[in-house]
């Protein structure tokens, strides 16, 4: 397996513009994570899904963002407007099910960058 | 909500040294794990802990999950450079997500 797959790597757009970053999880995994990074805030989950549904979004910041998991192998995460303070690298990861462990694998991140 | 501390912040040792890193959470926890992310790269676990009292080797690395289950550390012994990164320490909530730790950055001086 390729493992979790993110796109793009790297994004910069200007505030305002809509941005949309994309996971494909390892193959089987029933679980689901958006996480975003910042040194000021170290890793912060901003929503996850079990079997593609939204189980917790309490992390989402405000309505400016949104995620769906249209299926199980694909998932994306929709800043709209962007603003500046949204630069950050957005981590997806996936883990099996719950009797396998609670192991999460992470994907290399987008990092994003409003100008 | 759930605190979770982790010590120390960063660490700067001379290679060959062994390392020793900690975390402390203020509530009972059943999985604890151990991350490193290197730079431009997504976190890659390490260990996973699952009982309290759990000791467990993954090469140079070792994990211990507390007996409270309130706390775990991290032993790294006889550094070398590639040992380089943020170690992160996170918790399994019965929810299924994870929390982390703010991490500890190391640093080896070859």
């Amino acid at each position: 397996d390729a493992g979790v797959i993110q796109s793009p790597r790297h994004e910069v757009t200007e505030m305002g513009q809509e941005v949309t970053l994309r996971c494909k999880p390892i193959s089987g995994h029933d679980y689901l994570f958006w996480y975003r990074q910042t040194m000021m805030r170290g890793l912060e989950l901003l929503i996850y899904f079990n079997n593609n549904v939204p189980i917790d979004d309490s992390g989402m910041p405000e309505d400016r963002f949104s995620a769906k998991m249209p299926n199980a192998s694909f998932s994306t995460l929709k800043i709209q407007p962007s603003e500046p303070r949204d630069s950050a690298v957005y981590f997806c990861a996936s883990s099996p099910d719950r009797v396998s462990g609670d192991e999460a694998f992470f994907g290399q991140g987008t990092r994003l960058t409003v100008v | 909500g759930q605190q979770l501390n982790q010590s120390p912040q960063s660490m700067f040792i001379q290679e060959g040294e062994d390392v020793s890193m900690n975390c402390t959470s203020s509530s009972i926890f059943n999985t604890w794990l151990w991350y490193k992310q290197e730079p431009g790269e997504g976190p890659v676990l390490l260990i996973a802990l699952y009982k309290a009292g759990e000791l467990t080797s993954n090469g140079r690395l070792t994990a211990q999950f507390g007996i409270t289950r309130k706390d775990s550390f991290l032993n790294i012994s006889a550094s070398i450079p590639s040992d380089v990164g943020i170690y992160f320490c996170a918790l399994g909530r019965s929810q299924g997500n994870l929390i982390f730790g703010k991490g500890t950055k190391l640093s080896v001086k070859p």
